[in-house]
């Protein structure tokens, strides 16, 4: 059972550059979530889902798109890479709402330069 | 006053030692609160929900005191195997009830 699966793991982007994270997830979940974690900081809400077709932003949405065509992909794009984007990344899921826990993928590392 | 609020610490604890951390929340509303642990370069993954009533999970305690607007987490026998960051999470309490704020995190370390 693979649970949440981010693709890749690392990246290197240069200034400007854009790139799309990936994640999936085989849980059946409703929910999706993109979140930033930087260094000695809690995680941030980029952007959810409630379902396929439904997006919202959540507390640092500038810079980043997101889509979700279906049950288990949500995809993470970045436009216009910016050094302020370094930071690690983490798709979650859960079945319902926040009053289920979230389970996480393991991240990935992206570095702008 | 942040949303959520920990100690970041470390808390240096020894083996076998009881330990025991707060965390602070300002949303009067906020209705889930939960314990995370994430290990260094990894991804979060949750160790208890906290409930109204106190829950127990083996040498795991989490307590909520809303009069207070604050959960704890106590550990009990600490195992080396705790060392970690321990995050508090408390959603919003507001119409938007999907979105979960999460406290930066209080690390542990646990010493031989």
């Amino acid at each position: 059972n693979a649970g949440v699966t981010q693709t890749p793991k690392f990246r290197i982007l240069k200034i400007g550059q854009s790139m799309t994270l990936q994640c999936t997830q085989d849980m059946n979940h409703n929910y999706m979530y993109w979140y930033r974690q930087d260094p000695g900081m809690g995680l941030k809400l980029i952007y959810y889902s409630v379902g396929a077709g439904i997006t919202d932003k959540g507390e640092v949405p500038n810079g980043y798109n997101v889509s979700r065509s279906t049950t288990e992909d949500f995809p993470l794009r970045l436009e216009l890479a910016a050094p302020s984007q370094t930071s690690v990344y983490f798709c979650a899921s859960s079945r319902t709402g926040n009053y289920q826990p979230q389970h996480f993928g393991d991240g990935t590392r992206l570095s702008i330069l | 006053r942040k949303e959520v609020e920990q100690d970041p610490g470390p808390f240096n604890v020894p083996e076998g030692a009881t330990v025991a951390f707060n965390c602070t929340y300002s949303n009067s509303a906020s209705q889930s609160f939960f314990w995370y642990r994430q290990d260094c370069r990894k991804e979060p993954k949750l160790l208890m929900s906290v409930y109204s009533s106190g829950n127990e999970d083996g040498r795991f305690t989490a307590q909520l005191n809303r009069a207070s607007q604050y959960i704890s987490l106590l550990i009990r026998d600490s195992k080396l195997s705790d060392s970690a960051t321990y995050l508090c999470v408390v959603n919003t309490g507001m119409d938007s009830n999907y979105q979960l704020i999460w406290g930066a995190g209080t690390k542990l370390i646990i010493k031989p």
